[in-house]
């Protein structure tokens, strides 16, 4: 079965400093993998996706990285704000026979607090 | 920017009741999806839909759940026959015509089964 695992569950910071969020999966066979963010009672907005056959991908203060080889992607935010306190999600998509499947396989998410 | 709308954004209904989810994918996204988070725990997936026809669905996906696209612009989860255990957030997502488009998700439908 496909997991995706995220460490640390919650995690809390002081405003500017800089954070990694965690992302490990069992199956290396991705498509890509897909960042979200998580605010309270709100739905999933995206942040960045990594397509298998690259290494990073950056936006703003964001920066994510993918390691195939190694089952990991870590999630990167620079000089952190109160307003960047939200639980972060990452979700793989499995590279499927089918060229269809959409199959998104989630993380537990990261809790983030960042304290003004 | 064009977004995925939901509604209700919270629904009650009692054990046994149906049920229909409404929503508004962005409008030249060709893939269609249902996804739900119980509290507490992960997003899960539930259905997705392509070209009038499910394309897949998880084992959570049972007789009791249906999609639909009614016209151009509406795409639908009804839930027949609701359980307790039904109760949970449910996110609707949709995605351009290449696979590496990212989802892009609704705010969610709170259904909350008594």
């Amino acid at each position: 079965k496909q997991e995706v695992t995220q460490i640390p569950a919650a995690l809390s910071v002081p405003e500017g400093e800089n954070l990694v969020l965690n992302c490990s999966f069992t199956d290396s066979a991705i498509y890509n993998l897909q960042w979200f963010r998580q605010d309270p009672g709100k739905g999933l907005t995206s942040l960045l996706l990594i397509q298998s056959s690259q290494r990073e991908q950056t936006s703003g203060r964001l920066n994510a990285s993918l390691d195939k080889s190694s089952g990991r992607s870590t999630l990167y935010i620079a000089a952190s704000q109160p307003g960047d306190s939200a639980t972060y999600l990452c979700a793989r998509l499995p590279f499927g026979a089918s060229g269809s499947a959409r199959q998104l396989t989630f993380g537990s998410g990261t809790q983030l607090t960042v304290l003004p | 920017e064009p977004e995925v709308t939901q509604t209700p954004s919270h629904q009650v209904t009692q054990m046994g009741q149906e049920v229909i989810l409404r929503c508004v994918p962005i409008s030249n996204h060709l893939y269609f999806y249902w996804y739900r988070q119980i509290l507490g725990q992960k997003v899960e997936f539930l259905v997705s839909f392509y070209n009038n026809e499910i394309s897949e669905k998880s084992e959570i996906f049972d007789d009791q759940f249906s999609v639909e696209r009614p016209d151009g612009s509406n795409f639908t989860l009804k839930i027949r026959s609701t359980k307790l255990e039904d109760s949970a957030m449910y996110f609707c997502a949709s995605s351009g015509g290449v696979r590496n488009s990212p989802l892009h998700f609704g705010n969610g439908t709170r259904l909350t089964v008594t």
